[in-house]
């Protein structure tokens, strides 16, 4: 089946870095989701991506849809220590209509260092 | 608008009984999927429901099963449960074209 590769699987930084990670596939996407999970919760929605080429900012977060449509990179500038938890991606095939379309990657695990 | 709400939150079952979680999603939103999440497999996709229909399903054993009702609020059931049940269990509500999933707090269920 379909695959996302999502790297790096864990990062640890210090406050104040900036932070890049990224999911590819060979599968091509319509819609790109970027979502942060805390321990014991449900991931967030925190961004979303519609377009190829789409660049979308979310306050520090600034997310991108490649423009193959196989991959989108997701960038945190001046990390805080709130920042902490894992950063998934999910690509969604076709154009909606069911959630089973949705393709998560594995996640990158974010620690910081204050 | 309140987010997806499941309950409960935390469960703790013996092998080989059976257990339903329940989810309410999003206050207009029709589609309801249910996933499990575990260290090792990551997110995996169990069932959606769609107007009180299953719409799609995961490779799970027939002993998950799920339903939705005409307030769109949805239960998933699992049957005969195993150690390797034991996961964080997702609900995920859906807006109109699907095009975002919105997850709840989540069912940590653990089996002894």
């Amino acid at each position: 089946g379909q695959q996302l590769n999502q790297s790096p699987q864990s990062m640890f930084i210090q406050e104040g870095e900036d932070v890049s990670m990224n999911c590819t596939s060979s599968s091509i996407f319509n819609t790109w989701l970027w979502y942060k999970q805390e321990p014991g919760e449900g991931p967030v929605l925190l961004i979303a991506l519609y377009k190829a080429g789409e660049l979308t900012s979310n306050g520090r977060l600034t997310a991108q849809f490649g423009i193959t449509r196989k991959d989108s990179f997701l960038n945190i500038s001046a990390s805080i220590p709130s920042d902490v938890g894992i950063y998934f991606c999910a690509g969604q095939l076709g154009y909606g209509g069911s959630q089973g379309n949705l393709i998560f990657g594995k996640g990158t695990k974010l620690s910081v260092k204050p | 608008k309140a987010g997806v709400t499941q309950t409960p939150r935390y469960l703790i079952k013996t092998r080989g009984q059976q257990v339903t979680l329940s989810c309410s999603p999003i206050s207009g939103h029709r589609s309801v999927s249910w996933y499990q999440q575990t260290p090792g497999q990551g997110l995996q996709f169990l069932f959606e429901y769609f107007s009180e229909t299953q719409r799609n399903k995961g490779n799970f054993p027939g002993r998950f099963s799920g339903r939705q009702f005409s307030n769109s609020r949805s239960e998933m059931n699992v049957s005969t449960l195993e150690l390797g049940d034991s996961a964080l269990y997702l609900c995920a509500s859906g807006n109109f074209m699907n095009t975002e999933a919105f997850f709840g707090q989540g069912t940590r269920l653990t089996v002894v």
